[in-house]
């Protein structure tokens, strides 16, 4: 059963305070990603990791850092967490970036900092 | 500048009827395009991707069309079920290499009456 799985899938956090948001995926899938969804906008690209150590900031990688290890395993940390960064956080994954690829998606971290 | 830009932002119907959901955009080069469906509380999860100049698809209830020459994709759903209601988000691929980039709509928020 193909899949990408988050955790945790809720957080309260306190600002200044470190977050480690995981992600894994069964698929050996080359490609991860990391998101942001906030009402009204659309996703919004944070990293991108096209394999272990093989990262690249995406549109808004500021106060965000990733780390691949493994190839199943995508984390991102906000290394002390600020309040706009309160938000819904998806891990996606492809085979490639070919146009008939597949994206698959984790479930969602809600993140809330108070 | 948003690049994709889905209408209606939402939409009501009720059960059994039909339904229209547009998405228009600038994102150069266009070289595929995804519907997704995200339920509440969810992942998103890909209902069909158009690649063509001038495309069609059909996936059970939804069939979905792009004209990449006007920048245009609809995506229809027929007799609609309660399940349908969801968030329904466009997502155009700019490249089809593993450098390409997804640029997401916002959505569109489909609520289903019975």
């Amino acid at each position: 059963d193909m899949k990408v799985t988050q955790m945790p899938r809720y957080l309260i956090k306190r600002m200044g305070e470190n977050v480690l948001l995981e992600c894994g995926q069964d698929m050996s899938h080359e490609t991860m990603y990391w998101y942001r969804q906030d009402p009204g906008l659309g996703l919004q690209l944070i990293y991108i990791s096209y394999d272990v150590d093989s990262n690249s900031e995406g549109d808004i990688p500021k106060g965000y850092r990733v780390s691949r290890k493994k190839r199943e395993h995508f984390s991102l940390i906000l290394d002390s967490a600020k309040t706009n960064q309160t938000s819904v956080y998806f891990c996606a994954s492809s085979l490639s970036q070919a146009a008939n690829t597949e994206v698959f998606f984790g479930k969602g971290t809600r993140l809330t900092v108070v | 500048k948003t690049q994709v830009e889905q209408s209606p932002q939402s939409l009501v119907v009720r059960q059994g009827e039909n339904c229209v959901l547009q998405c228009n955009y600038s994102v150069t080069p266009d070289n595929h395009l995804r519907w997704f469906k995200q339920d509440t509380g969810k992942g998103l999860v890909s209902l069909t991707v158009l690649v063509d100049q001038k495309d069609k698809t059909s996936n059970g209830r939804y069939s979905a069309t792009l004209d990449k020459d006007a920048k245009h994709s609809t995506l229809h759903i027929t007799a609609t079920l309660l399940d349908d209601t969801a968030t329904y988000i466009c997502v155009v691929g700019d490249r089809g290499s593993a450098l390409g980039r997804l640029h997401f709509g916002a959505g569109t928020q489909l609520i289903v009456i019975p």
